[in-house]
């Protein structure tokens, strides 16, 4: 069975900026989390989707980012546009009901 | 927000040794997880507890949800070189269906 995969692993921008970042879930997983690390800091929750609808996207910084999942299969997040304070990496998981499974994470350098 | 005390923050150990880290809250979780991370990897789920006083082990690792349901350790034993990483430990609260609150991490390293 594939794991979580996310695209690309590493992307380094500008300040102002956009970049969008793909998540693909284990197959059949209707959960589908986004999750943030800032170097040397907790993982924080950004949002939630339970198939193709957001459930939870309480912990997600302002307005500009945006999920999407489309047809309750792969999700991205774009970042528009990026600020210094969004460097950090970007895990996304997936769950079947409570056991998360994480994607390598892509680590996003704004500069 | 709630909030999750990992600790020790890191660990300088020998081969062979036994290694103790453990998770506090302010509040009541459902769950407790604990996780590893390997460098250029995401987290890797290694026990998940679901019951106050529940222990559980997957190899040398035992983890407990503690009675109180607002602490969970990990024990690690006779530590081996690809122990080496940092574990994290991750709780849902209670009014929470599926959001996980994360500890900082603990960084275990083995000294040669």
């Amino acid at each position: 069975e594939a794991g979580v995969t996310q695209f690309p692993s590493h992307s380094v921008i500008e300040k102002g900026q956009t970049v969008t970042l793909r998540c693909d879930p284990i197959s059949g997983h209707d959960n589908l989390y986004w999750y943030r690390r800032v170097m040397g800091k907790e993982i924080k929750f950004l949002l939630h989707f339970v198939k193709e609808s957001k459930q939870d996207e309480s912990g997600m910084p302002n307005n500009r980012f945006l999920a999407e999942r489309t047809g309750g299969t792969y999700s991205t997040l774009k970042v528009q546009p990026a600020e210094l304070e969004d460097s950090g990496v970007y895990f996304c998981a997936s769950s079947h009901v409570d056991e998360q499974y994480f994607g390598p994470g892509t680590r996003l350098t704004v500069t | 927000g709630q909030q999750l005390n990992q600790s020790p923050q890191s660990m300088f150990i020998q081969e062979g040794e036994d290694v103790s880290m453990n998770c506090t809250s302010s509040s009541i979780f459902n769950t407790w997880l604990w996780y590893k991370q390997d460098p250029g990897e995401g987290p890797v789920l290694l026990i998940a507890l679901y019951k106050a006083g529940e222990l559980t082990s997957n190899g040398r690792l035992t983890a407990q949800f503690g009675i109180t349901r607002k602490d969970s350790f990990l024990n690690i034993s006779a530590s081996i070189p690809s122990d080496v990483g940092i574990y994290f430990c991750a709780g849902r609260p209670l009014d929470s269906n599926y959001q996980l609150i994360w500890g900082a991490g603990t960084k275990l390293i083995i000294k040669p």
